[in-house]
């Protein structure tokens, strides 16, 4: 059963169209995590939430935002896409802090293409 | 500034071979290490933790060594379901996220 989800899969906006990407989980875990992966990159860090508190990586653009409106469900929203931004966006969870004994959870991914 | 440096691929080895990957990390304060697979246009997933003593699962054997910085992963007896980008990964002291590097690419052919 999936444990991570994210909606949609794939998406395709145009430059500077909002868009917003979906992820739930069913693990009740306290920390949600956004990543942005570009073609033959490490997955980069945008932002986590432990709990509600949200932490921003300091070079996080402003133009990505992100809403936690409970437990399970995290938004990213990308309000002005530029072609730059086209990347898969990879949602993680954990239990709690990251440690040698408490595993990330990735979803599938939501592949994003900026027309 | 927190790096994570692999070995550049792709690897192209025969069925069978032994590979191994190398990483190295830049923070002496790091505290926790993993490999991790990731297929292609999928998510990563966890491989394994690698502790200091080192570890080994089935074909998997992990490596830390602190004083070099340095983590590796040697795969035994390589199948083709073995290809895949394999990602070192770090988590440093004080914070609570994954550090990665950019991966090795690993292709196993008949």
């Amino acid at each position: 059963d999936a444990m991570v989800i994210q909606n949609p899969r794939y998406q395709v906006t145009q430059f500077g169209k909002p868009v917003t990407l979906s992820c739930s989980q069913t693990l009740n875990h306290n920390v949600m995590y956004w990543y942005q992966q570009k073609s033959s990159q490490a997955p980069k860090l945008l932002f986590h939430y432990y709990d509600k508190d949200f932490n921003n990586e300091a070079d996080t653009p402003d133009n990505f935002q992100s809403r936690r409106p409970n437990t399970s469900f995290c938004f990213l929203d990308i309000r002005s896409p530029g072609l730059g931004d086209a990347a898969m966006y990879l949602c993680a969870t954990s239990r709690e802090i990251l440690s040698s004994y408490n595993e990330q959870f990735f979803g599938p991914g939501t592949r994003l293409t900026v027309l | 500034r927190k790096e994570v440096e692999q070995d550049p691929g792709p690897f192209n080895v025969p069925e069978g071979a032994t590979v191994a990957f190398n990483c190295t990390y830049s923070n002496s304060a790091s505290q926790s290490f993993f490999w991790y697979r990731q297929d292609c246009r999928k998510e990563p997933k966890l491989l394994m933790s690698v502790y200091s003593s080192g570890n080994e699962d089935g074909r998997f054997t992990a490596q830390l060594n602190r004083a070099s910085q340095y983590i590796s992963l040697l795969i035994r007896d390589s199948k083709l379901s073995d290809s895949a980008t394999y990602l070192c990964v770090v988590i440093d002291s004080g914070y609570s996220t994954l550090t990665f590097g950019k991966g090795t690419m690993l292709l196993v052919s008949p």
